[in-house]
């Protein structure tokens, strides 16, 4: 049981480039999100979703797409990156109900220069 | 003010120690509450949820919930140097993932 792989775990990109974190997950859960965290700031909340079709806009959500075609993969594209966008991005799923805490992937190391 | 505030640290305790990591907040709504331990370059681990007030204990960790004083603690019985890593705490008023709000987090070290 994998629970939630995040892929790449480290990645550089130049100011303008785009690209997709991955996110996939094996236990079935309906509520996927993706965070960022920066230093003295916290987890914040960039996109989730309810289940495979449905998705919405988290704390800051600029700059941020996603996607759910599948219960499995939660997809993040970042359009045209900017240095602000340096982070280490995590994914998390839960069940929905109640007791559904989320459980987290190791994250993405993603510099923007 | 931010919604969840919890002290940054770091914090340094010797091997055996009792340890009291705390996050106040001022959502008189919220009324489930996490505590994530996040080793150095990984995602958090859940390691206590609770809901409303009271106590909860799991081997050697114990979380704390005062929803008068909107005040939540962790105590880490004898503490050992594989607790090194920071804790956070997590609270939503409806258990939705989306409404979790979370602290900052406090880096602890247990020196051996």
């Amino acid at each position: 049981n994998a629970g939630v792989t995040q892929t790449p775990k480290f990645q550089v990109l130049k100011t303008g480039q785009s690209m997709t974190l991955q996110c996939a997950q094996d236990m079935n859960h309906e509520y996927m999100s993706w965070y960022r965290q920066d230093p003295g700031m916290g987890l914040r909340l960039i996109h989730y979703s309810v289940g495979a079709g449905i998705t919405d806009q988290g704390e800051v959500p600029n700059g941020y797409n996603v996607s759910r075609s599948t219960t499995e993969d939660f997809p993040l594209r970042l359009l045209s990156a900017a240095p602000s966008q340096t982070s280490v991005y995590f994914c998390a799923s839960s069940r929905t109900g109640e007791e559904s805490p989320l459980h987290f992937g190791n994250g993405t190391r993603l510099t923007v220069t | 003010q931010k919604e969840v505030e919890q002290d940054p640290g770091p914090l340094s305790v010797p091997e055996g120690a009792i340890v009291s990591l705390n996050c106040t907040y001022s959502n008189s709504a919220f009324q489930y509450f996490m505590w994530y331990r996040q080793y150095s370059r990984k995602g958090p681990e859940l390691l206590m949820y609770t809901y409303s007030s009271g106590n909860k204990e799991d081997g050697r960790f114990t979380a704390q919930v005062d929803k008068s004083s909107k005040y939540i603690s962790l105590f880490i019985r004898d503490s050992q140097p594989s607790d090194s890593a920071t804790y956070l705490c997590a609270m939503s008023a409806d258990n939705y993932g989306q409404n979790f709000v979370f602290g900052p987090g406090t880096r602890l070290s247990v020196l051996p």
